[in-house]
Protein backbone atom coordinates (compact mmCIF):
# COMPACT_ATOMS: atom_id res chain seq x y z
CA UNK A 1 0.00 0.00 0.00
CA UNK A 2 1.85 3.61 -1.21
CA UNK A 3 1.59 6.18 1.23
CA UNK A 4 0.70 9.65 0.68
CA UNK A 5 2.24 11.03 -2.57
CA UNK A 6 3.20 14.20 -3.23
CA UNK A 7 4.61 16.18 -6.55
CA UNK A 8 6.42 17.21 -7.56
CA UNK A 9 9.18 16.93 -4.38
CA UNK A 10 10.70 20.50 -5.59
CA UNK A 11 8.92 23.71 -7.51
CA UNK A 12 10.82 26.62 -8.59
CA UNK A 13 8.68 29.72 -10.01
CA UNK A 14 9.18 33.21 -10.68
CA UNK A 15 7.20 35.73 -9.19
CA UNK A 16 3.76 35.65 -10.52
CA UNK A 17 3.67 32.71 -11.79
CA UNK A 18 0.90 29.69 -10.85
CA UNK A 19 1.88 26.84 -8.56
CA UNK A 20 -0.33 24.17 -8.28
CA UNK A 21 1.05 20.95 -5.73
CA UNK A 22 -0.81 17.42 -6.04
CA UNK A 23 -1.59 15.42 -3.34
CA UNK A 24 -2.61 11.42 -3.67
CA UNK A 25 -3.62 9.95 -0.61
CA UNK A 26 -3.46 6.48 0.99
CA UNK A 27 -5.18 4.07 -0.89
CA UNK A 28 -8.70 3.91 1.33
CA UNK A 29 -8.57 7.29 2.60
CA UNK A 30 -11.08 10.13 1.55
CA UNK A 31 -9.94 12.78 3.69
CA UNK A 32 -7.07 15.00 2.86
CA UNK A 33 -4.83 18.37 4.66
CA UNK A 34 -2.69 20.43 3.34
CA UNK A 35 -0.21 22.65 6.01
CA UNK A 36 2.64 24.80 5.49
CA UNK A 37 5.67 24.94 6.66
CA UNK A 38 7.63 28.00 6.77
CA UNK A 39 11.34 27.81 7.56
CA UNK A 40 12.53 27.51 10.83
CA UNK A 41 8.77 27.06 11.67
CA UNK A 42 6.43 24.44 12.77
CA UNK A 43 3.13 23.14 10.71
CA UNK A 44 0.44 25.45 9.60
CA UNK A 45 -2.78 24.28 9.08
CA UNK A 46 -4.49 25.57 5.63
CA UNK A 47 -7.73 23.09 4.61
CA UNK A 48 -9.01 20.32 5.09
CA UNK A 49 -11.11 18.47 2.62
CA UNK A 50 -13.20 15.54 2.13
CA UNK A 51 -13.75 14.58 -1.88
CA UNK A 52 -15.48 17.31 -3.59
CA UNK A 53 -16.17 19.20 -0.32
CA UNK A 54 -13.74 21.83 1.52
CA UNK A 55 -14.43 20.97 5.21
CA UNK A 56 -12.29 23.46 6.67
CA UNK A 57 -10.40 26.39 5.06
CA UNK A 58 -9.83 28.18 8.07
CA UNK A 59 -6.08 28.94 7.66
CA UNK A 60 -6.04 29.33 3.94
CA UNK A 61 -5.27 33.03 3.10
CA UNK A 62 -8.05 34.32 1.57
CA UNK A 63 -6.25 35.23 -1.97
CA UNK A 64 -4.72 33.73 -4.48
CA UNK A 65 -4.68 30.28 -2.62
CA UNK A 66 -7.32 27.35 -3.74
CA UNK A 67 -7.65 24.07 -3.20
CA UNK A 68 -9.85 21.14 -4.32
CA UNK A 69 -9.97 17.31 -3.74
CA UNK A 70 -12.12 15.76 -7.07
CA UNK A 71 -14.20 12.85 -6.99
CA UNK A 72 -11.11 11.05 -9.19
CA UNK A 73 -7.52 12.52 -9.32
CA UNK A 74 -5.48 13.79 -6.96
CA UNK A 75 -5.71 16.90 -3.92
CA UNK A 76 -4.85 20.35 -5.85
CA UNK A 77 -3.20 23.17 -3.75
CA UNK A 78 -3.38 26.26 -5.96
CA UNK A 79 -1.13 29.24 -5.29
CA UNK A 80 -1.65 32.32 -8.21
CA UNK A 81 0.86 34.97 -8.70
CA UNK A 82 3.36 33.42 -6.24
CA UNK A 83 5.36 35.89 -4.15
CA UNK A 84 8.77 35.21 -2.29
CA UNK A 85 7.14 34.87 1.12
CA UNK A 86 5.07 31.68 -0.32
CA UNK A 87 8.21 29.86 -0.71
CA UNK A 88 7.56 26.90 2.32
CA UNK A 89 7.50 23.18 2.31
CA UNK A 90 3.58 22.45 1.25
CA UNK A 91 2.95 19.04 3.08
CA UNK A 92 -0.20 17.12 2.31
CA UNK A 93 -1.68 14.15 4.95
CA UNK A 94 -4.67 11.85 4.88
CA UNK A 95 -6.68 10.12 6.79
CA UNK A 96 -9.83 7.64 6.15
CA UNK A 97 -12.25 7.39 9.48
CA UNK A 98 -14.74 9.94 10.82
CA UNK A 99 -14.30 9.97 14.92
CA UNK A 100 -11.05 9.17 16.48
CA UNK A 101 -9.56 7.15 13.79
CA UNK A 102 -9.43 10.11 11.76
CA UNK A 103 -7.19 12.12 13.94
CA UNK A 104 -4.50 9.75 12.48
CA UNK A 105 -2.81 11.47 9.67
CA UNK A 106 -0.52 10.15 7.38
CA UNK A 107 2.10 12.21 5.87
CA UNK A 108 3.93 13.01 2.53
CA UNK A 109 7.23 13.76 2.12
CA UNK A 110 5.88 17.54 0.86
CA UNK A 111 6.85 19.97 -2.05
CA UNK A 112 9.70 22.64 -1.85
CA UNK A 113 8.39 26.12 -3.22
CA UNK A 114 10.87 28.40 -4.08
CA UNK A 115 9.77 31.72 -5.61
CA UNK A 116 12.52 33.05 -7.37
CA UNK B 1 -8.73 28.75 21.11
CA UNK B 2 -6.76 25.43 21.11
CA UNK B 3 -2.84 25.87 21.11
CA UNK B 4 0.08 23.91 21.37
CA UNK B 5 3.51 24.95 23.11
CA UNK B 6 6.67 23.65 22.56
CA UNK B 7 8.67 25.75 24.90
CA UNK B 8 12.15 24.16 24.07
CA UNK B 9 13.28 25.24 20.43
CA UNK B 10 16.25 23.46 20.16
CA UNK B 11 17.80 20.71 22.80
CA UNK B 12 21.46 19.07 23.23
CA UNK B 13 21.87 15.44 24.67
CA UNK B 14 24.80 12.68 24.45
CA UNK B 15 24.42 9.80 22.34
CA UNK B 16 22.97 7.58 25.63
CA UNK B 17 21.68 10.14 27.73
CA UNK B 18 17.96 10.34 28.82
CA UNK B 19 15.39 12.63 26.83
CA UNK B 20 12.60 14.56 28.13
CA UNK B 21 10.72 17.48 25.31
CA UNK B 22 8.04 19.16 26.46
CA UNK B 23 4.61 20.04 25.00
CA UNK B 24 1.82 21.71 26.59
CA UNK B 25 -1.75 22.01 24.94
CA UNK B 26 -4.51 24.43 25.73
CA UNK B 27 -7.98 23.20 24.80
CA UNK B 28 -11.80 22.70 26.26
CA UNK B 29 -12.34 19.33 26.17
CA UNK B 30 -10.30 15.56 26.14
CA UNK B 31 -7.80 16.41 23.73
CA UNK B 32 -6.13 13.58 21.42
CA UNK B 33 -2.59 14.02 21.15
CA UNK B 34 0.00 13.10 19.17
CA UNK B 35 3.85 13.26 18.48
CA UNK B 36 5.50 13.63 15.45
CA UNK B 37 9.18 13.13 14.06
CA UNK B 38 10.51 14.81 11.02
CA UNK B 39 14.00 14.26 9.66
CA UNK B 40 15.46 16.48 7.49
CA UNK B 41 13.97 17.14 4.27
CA UNK B 42 11.17 14.56 5.41
CA UNK B 43 7.55 14.32 6.19
CA UNK B 44 6.17 13.70 9.42
CA UNK B 45 5.81 10.23 11.21
CA UNK B 46 3.87 9.35 13.45
CA UNK B 47 5.87 8.36 16.77
CA UNK B 48 2.49 7.82 19.10
CA UNK B 49 -0.84 9.01 20.25
CA UNK B 50 -3.16 9.40 23.27
CA UNK B 51 -6.96 9.15 23.07
CA UNK B 52 -8.08 7.92 26.33
CA UNK B 53 -7.01 5.42 28.95
CA UNK B 54 -3.60 4.95 30.40
CA UNK B 55 -1.56 7.72 30.51
CA UNK B 56 1.45 6.26 29.50
CA UNK B 57 1.73 5.60 26.05
CA UNK B 58 4.56 3.59 24.40
CA UNK B 59 5.33 4.82 20.81
CA UNK B 60 8.04 3.43 18.48
CA UNK B 61 11.63 3.69 18.15
CA UNK B 62 11.45 3.54 22.02
CA UNK B 63 9.49 6.32 22.61
CA UNK B 64 6.76 7.35 25.15
CA UNK B 65 4.83 10.17 26.26
CA UNK B 66 2.68 10.75 29.60
CA UNK B 67 -0.63 12.70 29.70
CA UNK B 68 -1.18 14.56 32.55
CA UNK B 69 -4.07 16.89 32.80
CA UNK B 70 -3.83 18.40 35.64
CA UNK B 71 -0.50 20.21 33.89
CA UNK B 72 -1.71 19.96 30.64
CA UNK B 73 1.18 18.40 29.55
CA UNK B 74 2.51 15.41 27.23
CA UNK B 75 6.06 15.07 27.15
CA UNK B 76 7.98 12.86 25.13
CA UNK B 77 10.90 10.46 26.73
CA UNK B 78 12.85 8.18 25.69
CA UNK B 79 15.47 6.56 28.14
CA UNK B 80 18.50 6.36 26.19
CA UNK B 81 19.15 8.80 22.62
CA UNK B 82 20.75 7.30 19.74
CA UNK B 83 22.33 9.49 16.89
CA UNK B 84 19.87 8.62 14.59
CA UNK B 85 17.12 10.12 16.55
CA UNK B 86 18.14 13.35 15.28
CA UNK B 87 15.78 14.94 14.29
CA UNK B 88 12.84 17.36 14.76
CA UNK B 89 9.74 17.02 17.02
CA UNK B 90 6.80 18.19 17.04
CA UNK B 91 3.76 18.12 19.39
CA UNK B 92 0.08 18.10 18.16
CA UNK B 93 -3.61 18.04 19.77
CA UNK B 94 -6.82 17.34 17.58
CA UNK B 95 -8.99 19.55 17.28
CA UNK B 96 -12.82 19.44 15.90
CA UNK B 97 -13.76 18.67 12.44
CA UNK B 98 -10.91 16.30 12.41
CA UNK B 99 -7.69 17.97 12.07
CA UNK B 100 -4.80 18.97 14.03
CA UNK B 101 -2.86 22.24 15.82
CA UNK B 102 0.93 21.53 15.82
CA UNK B 103 3.70 22.85 17.94
CA UNK B 104 6.20 25.14 16.66
CA UNK B 105 8.65 22.11 16.61
CA UNK B 106 11.88 21.17 19.31
CA UNK B 107 15.10 20.54 17.44
CA UNK B 108 17.21 17.58 18.96
CA UNK B 109 20.92 17.35 18.42
CA UNK B 110 22.61 14.13 19.59
CA UNK B 111 26.56 14.56 20.20
CA UNK B 112 28.80 11.60 20.03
Amino acid sequence: NAGVMQNPRHLVRRRGQEARLRCSPMKGHSHVYWYRQLPEEGLKFMVYLQKENIIDESGMPKERFSAEFPKEGPSILRIQQVVRGDSAAYFCASSFLKGRGSYEQYFGPGTRLTVT
Amino acid sequence: AQSVTQPDIHITVSEGASLELRCNYSYGATPYLFWYVQSPGQGLQLLLKYFSGDTLVQGIKGFEAEFKRSQSSFNLRKPSVHWSDAAEYFCAVGVGNNDMRFGAGTRLTVKP
